[in-house]
């Protein structure tokens, strides 16, 4: 069975100070790792998707990076507009069908 | 171009009550994935249409049951509504020749 754990749950940073989220997978046939931004009481907001091994992306402040057992989403220099749920997702094929398989999350609360 | 669209964005049910949910997909996705998503959780897969057929399911019961549209939109039914129900419901809509889900905002359902 797929798994994905997120690392931490919480994270507070001030603004400017950059850090790291941590998503570690387990699947069979992996077709893609994505990272969704959710704010509260919305729908996740497409970030990245990552497809193989030493793949990189960015977008503004932040940058995903993809391992073989796992991802991180690298955040520079974060602002308050920064705070709110990180999501991440692996995808796989079933056969039959596609799905994702997501993880808790890290909540990211930025301050001033 | 629109995204995904579902309504309503809030309801509130009794137990044992019956809801029907909709989604309209973003335009030139032809398949549609439903999530539920309980306080302080990633998305769960429910299920997976296509070809106006169910795909693929998660570890749901009986009691969620869906249907796709010949014009690609999306309902999800819920059944004898347990306070257990009370999640956001989130529908994702993709291409078979794409790789990127697209969420729409969710409906909040609280069943008391």
């Amino acid at each position: 069975e797929d798994q994905v754990t997120q690392s931490p749950e919480a994270l507070r940073l001030q603004e400017g100070e950059s850090s790291s989220l941590n998503c570690s997978y387990t699947v069979s046939g992996l077709r893609g790792l994505f990272w969704y931004r959710q704010d509260p009481g919305k729908g996740p907001e497409f970030l990245f998707t990552l497809y193989s091994a030493g793949e990189e992306k960015e977008k503004e402040r932040l940058k995903a990076t993809l391992t073989k057992k796992e991802s991180f989403l690298h955040i520079t220099a974060p602002k308050p507009e920064d705070s709110a749920t990180y999501l991440c997702a692996v995808h796989r094929y079933t056969g039959t069908a596609s799905k994702l398989t997501f993880g808790t999350g890290t909540r990211l609360q930025v301050t001033l | 171009d629109a995204g995904v669209t579902q309504s309503p964005t809030h309801l509130i049910k009794t137990r044992g009550q019956q809801v029907t949910l909709r989604c309209s997909p973003k335009s030139g996705h032809d398949t549609v994935s439903w999530y539920q998503q309980a306080l302080g959780q990633g998305p769960q897969f429910i299920f997976q249409y296509y070809e106006e057929e169910e795909r693929q399911r998660g570890n749901f019961p009986d009691r969620f049951s869906g249907h796709q549209f010949p014009n690609y939109s999306s309902e999800l039914n819920v059944n004898a509504l347990l306070l257990g129900d009370s999640a956001l419901y989130l529908c994702a809509s993709s291409s078979t020749t794409g790789e990127g889900y697209t969420f729409g905002s969710g409906t909040r359902l609280t069943v008391v």
